[in-house]
């Protein structure tokens, strides 16, 4: 069964600041890893996803992540924060085949300090 | 193109009433999942339907249940409210067939449900 850790509930930065937000994954096949963000009173909105084409994803609004297998990471950077970043983000997992059952992280929550 | 949309946004219920939730996907996808969030567990898969058929369950008692319509379009019921299932629930769809496992999901903004 697969997994998915988000070390960090609450990350604060500085506007301008680099961001960094962390996912580790256990799987026993290699996985589909997602990024998806929550702005409050909505729903999820993919960010970006790996899926074995590249290690480095880039997505939208400036965020990207790259895949490690070796340390069975998926982290979100963007190099500079901006208000409008503030939000919950959730890393998720899926695997290709069999039983199909997304799983998410726990999120968390980016705060943007002006 | 119109995103997925969930009806109604907020619901009020007492415990022991039963309540449907309803959800629009975007038009050409097939697959609709439906997931619970709350500040505790965080963000649960419950089930999810591709061609009117229930493919996958998460790991929630039978009072939760779903179905899809040959449009695509698909409802959750959820009998004999208790307390805990105060929660937001949101739909998602996507595109390809769900066992490839790399199709991103589309969510819809959720429906706030309170049991008092």
């Amino acid at each position: 069964a697969q997994s998915v850790t988000q070390l960090g509930s609450h990350v604060s930065v500085s506007e301008g600041a680099l961001v960094l937000l962390r996912c580790n994954y256990s799987s026993s096949v290699p996985p589909y890893l997602f990024w998806y963000v929550q702005y409050p009173n909505q729903g999820l909105q993919l960010l970006l996803k790996y899926t074995s084409a590249a290690t480095l994803v880039k997505g939208i609004n400036g965020f990207e992540a790259e895949f490690k297998k070796s340390e069975t990471s998926f982290h979100l950077t963007k190099p500079s924060a901006h208000m409008s970043d503030a939000a919950e983000y959730f890393c998720a997992v899926t695997l290709s085949g069999g039983s199909y059952i997304p799983t998410f992280g726990r999120g968390t929550s980016l705060i943007v300090h002006p | 193109k119109a995103g997925v949309t969930q009806t109604p946004r907020y619901l009020i219920k007492t415990r022991g009433q039963q309540v449907t939730l309803s959800c629009s996907p975007i038009s050409g996808h097939r697959s609709v999942s439906w997931y619970q969030q709350t500040p505790g567990q965080g963000l649960q898969f419950l089930f999810e339907y591709f061609s009117e058929t229930q493919r996958n369950k998460g790991n929630f008692p039978g009072r939760f249940s779903g179905r899809q319509f040959s449009n695509s379009r698909s409802e959750m019921n959820v009998s004999t409210l208790e307390l805990g299932d105060s929660a937001l629930y949101l739909c998602a769809s996507s595109l390809g067939a769900v066992r490839s496992g790399n199709s991103p999901l589309h969510f819809g903004n959720g429906t706030r449900l309170t049991v008092t």
